[in-house]
């Protein structure tokens, strides 16, 4: 039940194509759900997050959408770009308490010219 | 910008001795988590520390780890005899407020022999 699921593991875009990462979660606890960044060889940066007050959030040219009651939450990236090729994590965590961050297996996104 | 400083960046041991790493979170943070991640897999939560205490560990950190607070500035992760499997990289994050975004470090390398 703690569990976030992520799809797929893997994608290829054309520069300025669109990337699409899916996510889904099974605890209702969940209450903040943060999207990562992660260069080789560095940690995990945070990218955007939303809480599921809200549908969609948006930031330049991400995108995470929200479906509280399917339990599916996915990250789009518009007009990729190839410095944006690097591993997406999904997350999820509680926001009381000490709120451990829960990831998704992570998508490595490869934007070609 | 503040960040989350982590040494050493790589650290190779023999299996079966004692590994300690080092973190020195944001200054005015007061959450400290340890993660691990093995090669290639998804980020996993080790340990949470507030006010001088674990608050919660995860079932992967058995009586071989440790964590510590030596000095107001260095959060450490001790693992007690390493294992074959204990290699990952290990990184610390550290937020100001419960529900506030976690800033991770660069990351420690642990390459057990």
């Amino acid at each position: 039940q703690q569990q976030v699921k992520q799809s797929p593991q893997s994608l290829i875009v054309q520069k300025g194509g669109i990337s699409i990462i899916n996510c889904a979660y099974e605890n209702t606890a969940f209450d903040y759900f943060p999207w990562y960044q992660q260069f080789p060889g560095k940690g995990p940066a945070l990218l955007i997050a939303i809480r599921p007050d809200v549908s969609e959030k948006k930031e330049g040219r991400f995108t995470i959408s929200f479906n509280k009651s399917a339990k599916q939450f996915s990250l789009h990236i518009m007009d990729s770009q190839p410095g944006d090729s690097a591993t997406y994590f999904c997350a999820a965590t509680k926001s009381g308490g000490y709120q451990k961050v829960t990831f998704g297996t992570g998508t490595k996104l490869q934007v070609i010219p | 910008e503040p960040e989350v400083t982590q040494t050493p960046s790589h650290q190779v041991t023999q299996m079966g001795q004692e590994v300690i790493l080092r973190c020195v979170p944001i200054s005015n943070h007061l959450y400290f988590y340890w993660y691990r991640q093995i090669l290639g897999q998804k980020v996993e939560f080790l340990v949470s520390f507030y006010n001088n205490e674990i608050s919660e560990k995860s079932e992967i950190f058995d009586d071989q780890f440790s964590v510590e607070r030596p000095d107001g500035s260095n959060f450490t992760l001790k693992i007690r005899s390493t294992k074959l499997e204990d290699s990952a990289m290990y990184f610390c994050a550290s937020s100001g407020q419960p529900g506030n975004e976690q800033f991770f470090g660069p990351g420690t390398r642990l390459t057990v022999l």
